[in-house]
């Protein structure tokens, strides 16, 4: 049975800071890594996809990358603002396209 | 958003009620997804479907049914609630093959009291 882990579960840091959002899972026979972002109250956002083929993803200041031999994901903030503050999800794929969630890691970016 | 909508959005019933949660989407993708995300649990898969009247069991399905009889619904249904069922529901679509990337609708709060 596919487990995600993210590490930290928490995590603040002053605005301007680049960051590194960790993600491990323990079958590497994945299909492939979804990052999303969940807003306090909201629905999930979905920011990056990487495919099993592929090894990293770039949206804006967003850049994720997947290890799948050592069953790591993570996810670059550059330049972080107060507005990423939010809870940051990573989600394993499996057959049939169902997705396996870590627990979160929920970020502050303070001014 | 992917046209996916949840109705209701907010309900409070009392244990021992049915309930039924509507997931209703416009772009005819074939995967629907039910989740539950509870606190100190994350989000778990419920149950999904995998076309019209063929649906499947996920890790969390006890105490839960599903049904799809058109493409753009997948209804979930509490047939007897419980506190424990007390949670907030998501519902997904898988949209394929070419995005390959799964689209999450607003929720619904269900409280069971």
């Amino acid at each position: 049975k596919q487990e995600v882990t993210q590490i930290p579960a928490a995590l603040s840091v002053p605005e301007g800071e680049n960051l590194v959002l960790n993600c491990s899972f323990t079958d590497s026979a994945i299909y492939n890594l979804q990052w999303f972002r969940q807003d306090p109250g909201k629905g999930l956002t979905s920011l990056l996809l990487i495919q099993s083929s592929q090894r990293e993803q770039t949206s804006g200041r967003l850049n994720a990358s997947l290890d799948k031999s050592s069953g790591r994901s993570t996810l670059y903030i550059a330049a972080s603002q107060p507005g990423d503050s939010a809870t940051y999800l990573c989600a394993a794929y499996n057959a049939g396209n169902m997705l396996t969630f870590g627990g979160g890691t929920r970020l502050m970016v303070k001014p | 958003d992917a046209g996916i909508t949840q109705s209701p959005r907010h309900k409070v019933t009392e244990t021992g009620t049915p309930v039924t949660l509507r997931c209703h989407q416009t772009e005819n993708h074939r995967y629907m997804y039910w989740y539950r995300q509870d606190p100190g649990h994350g989000l778990r898969l419920i149950h999904y479907s995998y076309g019209v009247k063929d649906t499947d069991k996920g890790e969390v399905s006890d105490g839960y049914s599903v049904s799809r009889s058109k493409t753009e619904d997948f209804l979930l249904t509490l047939e007897s609630a419980t506190s424990s069922q007390t949670s907030v529901y998501f519902c997904a679509i898988h949209a394929g093959p070419v995005e390959d990337t799964q689209y999450f609708g607003p929720g619904t709060r269900l409280t069971v009291l």
